[in-house]
């Protein structure tokens, strides 16, 4: 069975544009979280979503925006990028419910450049 | 404001010996404490977890140990293999969110000599 998979892989993208991360959960999986790494620190959460509605946001500006597809694919939205943005974008997905939903699986990521 | 905090952001043990890693939490409403292992340009594995309800859970050569009083966990690697040479992320869950959320800490090297 395939795992989490993100694209692009890599990206570089100057200030002042957008960006548009993809990622397919796990077959069967119907929630799908973002994260965000920046070099020398732990993700930090940006937004879970299930049955395509938004459930939890983390600390991130309004720059940032998500959705999730019918087939649970999702997609991670950032405008206007600024330096600081620049990270390692984690998609993760999981099942729901109390037992099943306390492990996480992640993609590879998409290591985003903003210059 | 750390809630989940790995003090050590590295560790060098030699193969055979135990390696042990630490973590620090400040929330008691986290039901759920997770260890993830990190290779370069790879996204987290999850490696182990343990329950609130418990105070150690095992897995092959991994323990984790749960001190609740203390707000402290470990995780354990007997005997640890040059293999195991990665970074290591605590993270918790809050009892109220399923699914998705999950706070880290920052991560420890472990680095294991042959």
């Amino acid at each position: 069975d395939a795992g989490v998979t993100q694209s692009p892989t890599h990206l570089i993208k100057t200030r002042g544009q957008h960006v548009t991360l993809r990622c397919s959960p796990i077959s069967g999986h119907k929630s799908v979280s973002w994260y965000q790494q920046v070099l020398g620190q732990g993700p930090q959460f940006i937004f879970q979503y299930y049955e395509k509605e938004e459930r939890g946001r983390g600390n991130f500006p309004d720059r940032f925006s998500a959705r999730q597809f019918p087939n649970y694919s999702s997609e991670l939205n950032v405008n206007a990028l600024l330096l600081g943005d620049s990270a390692l974008y984690l998609c993760a997905s999981s099942l729901v419910g109390r037992q099943a939903s306390e492990k996480l699986f992640f993609g590879s990521g998409t290591q985003l450049s903003v210059l | 404001d750390q809630q989940v905090k790995q003090n050590s952001p590295s560790l060098s043990v030699q193969e055979g010996r135990i390696s042990i890693l630490n973590c620090d939490y400040t929330n008691s409403m986290f039901d759920y404490f997770l260890w993830y292992k990190k290779y370069p340009a790879e996204g987290p594995t999850f490696l182990i977890s343990i329950s609130s309800i418990k105070d150690k859970n095992e897995d092959g050569r991994f323990t984790v140990f749960l001190n609740k009083s203390a707000k402290h966990l470990s995780l354990h690697i007997v005997p640890s293999q040059p293999g195991d040479s990665a970074v290591y992320f605590c993270a918790a869950r809050y009892y109220y969110n399923q699914g998705g959320k999950l706070i880290f800490g920052q991560g420890t090297e472990l680095s294991v000599k042959p």
